[in-house]
């Protein structure tokens, strides 16, 4: 099976724009998470999507928002960009909910400028 | 706030040494899992403990499992300068969410 794929691997954005970023699971895999890595913060979930419901958000403001499609595919989008918000976007994937190994992808590097 | 601590921070040793790195976490958890990192890359998955289980072997891989002390150790044996990475633990709490929570992670540098 193809692994976890991430869309853009790099992104450059401006202060103040918005930018979207793209993660397809593992076939057949209906959990996604996501996690931001900074090196001040470490690694930081994000939000979980299981079944195209949210079902659980870290502490980020309401700039970051995602969601996740019908075949499992999902997006992160941050609005209103700022310095502090580059990082590497980290996806994974998992069959269940909880309690299992989640696959991670390569990750999509965004520096804001 | 992350719930994982490890130490130590950073670690280097020779090829074929034994290298091992610990984490401690605060609340009950369902299971406690090892991730490996490459220079910024993704996480590679190592080896997951349950909460009920106390030790686990994956190849060269060691994982102990204390939850009276809320703590856990990987043990790399016989090292590679290939082993060379970033290794985090991660806590899955007790919950019905896959929500994992990382540590600070412990850079390795294993020299040939």
């Amino acid at each position: 099976k193809a692994g976890v794929t991430q869309t853009p691997r790099y992104l450059i954005k401006t202060r103040g724009q918005q930018v979207t970023l793209s993660c397809s699971p593992i076939s057949g895999h209906r959990s996604v998470s996501w996690y931001q890595q900074t090196p001040g913060q470490g690694l930081q979930f994000l939000f979980e999507y299981f079944s195209e419901t949210q079902r659980n958000k870290g502490n980020f403001p309401g700039r970051f928002s995602g969601r996740q499609f019908s075949n499992s595919r999902s997006e992160m989008n941050v609005s209103t960009l700022e310095l502090g918000d580059s990082a590497l976007y980290l996806c994974a994937s998992s069959p269940r909910l909880a309690g299992g190994v989640q696959y991670f992808g390569p990750g999509t590097r965004l520096t804001v400028t | 706030s992350q719930q994982g601590e490890e130490d130590p921070q950073a670690l280097s040793i020779q090829e074929g040494e034994n290298a091992t790195m610990n984490c401690s976490y605060k609340t009950s958890i369902n299971n406690l899992q090892w991730y490996r990192q490459n220079s910024g890359r993704g996480l590679v998955h190592l080896i997951l403990i349950r909460s009920n289980e106390r030790e686990k072997h994956s190849g060269r891989l060691r994982v102990t499992l204390d939850t009276s002390k809320k703590s856990s150790s990987l043990l790399i044996t016989a090292s590679r300068a290939a082993d060379t990475a970033s290794y985090f633990c991660a806590t899955e709490r007790k919950s019905n969410t896959g929500k994992l929570i990382f540590g600070q992670g412990t850079t390795l540098q294993v020299k040939p």
